[in-house]
């Protein structure tokens, strides 16, 4: 079993709807959370991070994680067709430690 | 914001030949700077972790033989892809930091290796 599952996709949305991205985790040691975009053969680009629990919203994105669930999410508002990449979530147990990335979530935003 | 660059972006190789990939922080000092490997339509593995002027630390199942890595400076780490073979075909990121909070690691655009 991986320590973080995230569901491949592809996740196909119109413009303009809610894009909704989770990630489940078996580490409860994890306390740093992250949400990276790549586009297609390019490396990836931070768009948010958590620390603990909580909700964190920046513009059109929300990150919400719930440690008693090992369950992170990331919502995108008003998705655009530029938002179609792929999404990873990633997770830390402390400063310094290496990441641990999730499989990535294809996104696809159609006009 | 801070800047990594790799070069080449891609590059083919002969099996059999070695190949090295760079990679800069253009505008700030890494004092570590990590390699992954990522293939198609799947996540990124990480390879390596390197500190500069030290030897770098390999993940479990990654030949150090094979996947030399030099933080020479810095501002430079190198992967050389010694003895190549097919199956190395694949995407290589580098990312680095000069902060250890996890979210302060920023990655290259990453290289296309391919091996015939």
């Amino acid at each position: 079993q991986k320590e973080v599952e995230q569901d491949p996709g592809p996740l196909s949305v119109p413009e303009g709807a809610i894009v909704s991205l989770n990630c489940t985790y078996s580490n409860s040691a994890f306390q740093y959370f992250m949400w990276y975009r790549q586009y297609s053969r390019k490396g990836p680009e931070l768009l948010m991070y958590t620390y603990s629990s909580g909700n964190k919203e920046d513009g059109r994105f929300t990150a919400q994680v719930d440690k008693s669930s090992k369950y992170i999410s990331l919502f995108i508002r008003d998705s655009q067709p530029s938002d179609s990449a792929t999404y990873l979530c990633a997770m830390s147990s402390a400063a310094g430690n290496k990441l641990t990335f999730g499989g990535g979530t294809r996104v696809l935003v159609k006009p | 914001g801070a800047v990594v660059s790799q070069h080449p972006s891609w590059v083919i190789c002969k099996s059999g030949t070695s190949v090295k990939i760079e990679c800069r922080s253009l505008d700030f000092q890494a004092t570590t700077m990590f390699w992954y490997r990522q293939f198609p339509k799947q996540s990124l593995m990480l390879m390596a972790t390197s500190n500069e002027g030290s030897k770098a630390t390999y993940e479990q199942g990654v030949e150090k033989d094979k996947f030399l890595i030099n933080h020479a400076s810095l501002t430079l780490s190198t992967l050389t892809v010694t003895s190549a073979h097919p199956e190395d075909s694949s995407f290589y990121i580098c990312s680095a930091r000069w902060d250890p909070r996890p979210y302060e690691q920023y990655f290259g655009p990453g290289t296309r290796l391919t091996v015939t």
